[in-house]
């Protein structure tokens, strides 16, 4: 137990579906994250909040369109998916001050998604 | 750009014996970070052992360490005693000073550990 919560563990949607990810940690960290990680591929990173602030969008498609209400929630809102958006989605967080590289990061054990 | 290359997709190991699973990187930052995680079939990824650029010694954590050469820019995990429980995927990962995004990691392609009884 990581201290980071994902749900729902699995979903299955269309195309034209709206969906939304839910992660939250009760660790008291202040930077959050969104990753994805396809078959074949290495994780890659797609969003960071840090104190609630997006810090950072890996040129993610604006079908995927994270939210972040406080220090301790992250959504990742999904609409018009494609199917090679296939993929487990891991939420991570982490104290993370910016400066500190040996910040390491606690991850929730991920949605995997389907696209239909 | 930081890369991080972890060459063996698939690895077995008889149980007891111990592995070394290998993590090459690529950086121009001076001062960077290196970590391994683990990532059972349950999808977590577990924290396993974080060695520092500067750090003089190498890293150890219970049955892990990391063999850590700064000049060949390798950054390998060692397994001691190899137990049942540690069939999983390993990421070797890196971070990097950025002002603005707290701490973002670089992820290997990963590799599949199988241990044999």
């Amino acid at each position: 137990e990581t201290g980071v919560t994902q749900t729902p563990r699995h979903l299955v949607m269309g195309m034209t579906n709206k969906k939304s990810l839910k992660c939250e940690q009760h660790l008291g960290h202040n930077a959050m994250y969104w990753y994805k990680q396809s078959a074949k591929k290495p994780l890659e990173l797609m969003f960071v909040y840090n104190f609630k602030e997006q810090t950072e969008n890996n040129s993610v498609p604006s079908r995927f369109s994270p939210e972040c209400p406080n220090s301790s929630h992250l959504f990742l809102h999904l609409h018009t998916l494609q199917p090679e958006d296939s993929a487990l989605y891991l939420c991570a967080s982490s104290q993370a001050p910016p400066d500190r590289i040996n910040e390491k990061l606690f991850f929730g054990s991920g949605t995997q998604l389907s696209v239909l | 750009a930081q890369k991080i290359t972890q060459t063996q997709p698939g690895m077995f190991v008889q149980e007891k014996e111990a592995v070394t699973l290998d993590c090459t990187y690529d950086t121009s930052d001076p001062s960077y970070g290196l970590f391994w995680y683990k990532q059972p079939s349950s999808g977590e990824m577990i924290f396993l052992i974080y060695q520092g650029s500067y750090d003089q010694q190498n890293a150890t954590e219970g049955r892990y360490s990391l063999n850590f050469q700064k000049a060949r820019k390798s950054a390998n995990l060692v397994i001691s005693a190899s137990q049942l429980g540690d069939s999983a995927m390993y990421f070797c990962a890196m971070s990097g000073r950025n002002n603005n995004a707290g701490n973002m990691l670089t992820f290997g392609g990963g590799t599949r550990l199988m241990v044999k009884p």
